[in-house]
């Protein structure tokens, strides 16, 4: 299976600290991509990373790309509470999009 | 406009109904996807619609039947299904197949099959 695997599972931290979620996969991709989800409803995109790209930076969000080790890191600086949501990575191979298992995170204001 | 939109919000139906999930949008997307995600599991992808022609069937059992009847809407008719078949539906909608282009998506159908 090409499902990513992400770790933490779950992660609690105060409003303002850093949050850094990893995530690992086993096959070949095109691009991996970052969404978030709130309460169990739609996802929203966060960021996308191509294959020969090692770093991506969008506002608060850092994503990191290592495809020899095929993992990928989210940092999110200065977190808020609004942050509070599920993370789940995602990899690409041509048209087929496989979701990770996901990183609950929880921000304490 | 960059909303995909989904109808029903929630949907309960019996072993027997047969109902249908709606799913529209007005990017301009060619390339529509359904996924299934259970409580606490990642999404999982069911179909992908590419310029209103199936590309992708994940193996997905035949009680659930998609329909793309132009390139802005996308329907998932359901018939037969079982308890195991309840989840969040997700639909998506992308500029183009293929990946280099982000994915979009709906707030969901939550199924509940009784």
């Amino acid at each position: 299976s090409q499902q990513g695997e992400e770790d933490p599972q779950a992660l609690s931290i105060q409003e303002g600290e850093n949050a850094t979620m990893n995530c690992s996969y086993k096959t070949s991709i095109n691009n991996l991509q970052w969404y978030r989800q709130n309460s169990g409803r739609g996802l929203v995109h966060l960021i996308l990373i191509r294959s020969n790209e090692r770093e991506k930076h969008s506002g608060r969000l850092r994503v990191t790309l290592d495809t020899s080790k095929k993992s990928s890191s989210l940092l999110i600086t200065a977190s808020r509470a609004a942050d509070t949501a599920s993370y789940f990575c995602a990899t690409a191979f041509y048209q087929k999009v496989t979701f990770g298992t996901g990183t609950k995170l929880q921000v304490i204001p | 406009d960059t909303e995909v939109t989904q109808t029903p919000k929630h949907l309960v139906m019996g072993m027997t109904n047969k109902k249908s999930l709606k799913c529209e949008q007005h990017m301009g997307h060619r390339a529509m996807y359904w996924y299934k995600q259970k409580a606490k599991k990642p999404p999982e992808l069911m179909f992908v619609y590419s310029y209103e022609k199936l590309s992708i069937n994940e193996s997905v059992p035949s009680r659930f039947s998609p329909e793309c009847p132009n390139s802005s809407l996308l329907n998932l008719h359901l018939h037969a299904l079982q308890p195991e078949d309840s989840a969040l539906y997700l639909c998506a909608s992308s500029q183009d197949e293929g990946p280099l282009y982000e994915q979009y998506f709906g707030p969901g159908t939550r199924l509940t099959v009784t």
